[in-house]
């Protein structure tokens, strides 16, 4: 069974540009999570999708994130405009049906911000 | 708030020794834990799970222990190998509001566990 998959793998950036990360999760996994990882802590959960429905996007800066998951399927993230703490690995995690079940990762998102 | 933390940041110890990587929480609502295992350059991967209605649950080399009495979580290792080094990071599962099945996951710091051959 494949894992969840991102792309890319490293980016750099300098402030105030915008960026898009990837992610295609488990095949047939419903929920699928968006993590941000500072270096030296623990992933917080930026949104989470149930198919293509919002469940929990409260820890999301909306005024600079942004993400989608237009057909239940693979989901975008995106940063406009980046900030210097923006830095760190942005992480895709999915399970089968809710959150009430594991969470697999995909290797995530290295991000620098100049 | 809530949080979830560890007592050890970093953890050393000698290939075939046992490791114990401890964690503390402080939600009472939680009924789920998790261990995850996260090498570098990787995401984290699924160790072992426990629920709220369990004190000991044994994996392959692996066994959680929970005490909910004092809040406190375990991950032992059995004869630690090199491949055992990463960081390892705790999370709790909040149960779901309102009789849904949502439930949010809050990690801990992480604890860094170094094996020397």
């Amino acid at each position: 069974e494949a894992g969840v998959a991102q792309s890319p793998r490293y980016k750099i950036i300098e402030k105030r540009q915008s960026v898009a990360f990837w992610c295609n999760p488990i095949s047939g996994h419903a929920t699928l999570y968006w993590y941000q990882q500072i270096l030296g802590q623990g992933p917080k959960l930026l949104i989470q999708f149930q198919n293509n429905g919002v469940v929990d996007d409260s820890q999301l800066p909306k005024d600079r994130f942004s993400a989608e998951r237009l057909k239940g399927v693979d989901s975008t993230l995106k940063i406009q405009p980046a900030k210097l703490e923006d830095s760190a690995v942005y992480l895709c995690a999915s399970s089968l049906r809710t959150s009430r079940e594991t969470q697999y990762f995909g290797p995530g998102t290295r991000l620098l911000v100049l | 708030g809530e949080s979830v933390g560890l007592h050890l940041p970093t953890l050393s110890v000698q290939e075939g020794d046992n490791s114990i990587i401890n964690c503390a929480y402080s939600n009472s609502a939680s009924d789920y834990f998790i261990w995850y295992k996260q090498e570098s350059g990787k995401g984290p991967q699924f160790i072992i799970d426990i629920r709220s209605n369990m004190d000991k649950r044994q994996g392959q080399r692996v066994t959680v222990l929970l005490n909910k009495t004092v809040k406190h979580l375990s991950l032992q290792i059995a004869a630690t190998q090199p491949g055992d080094s990463a960081v390892y990071f705790c999370a709790e599962r909040s149960q779901g509001a309102g009789g849904t099945s949502y439930g949010k996951l809050t990690f801990g710091q992480g604890t860094i566990l170094t094996v020397h051959p």
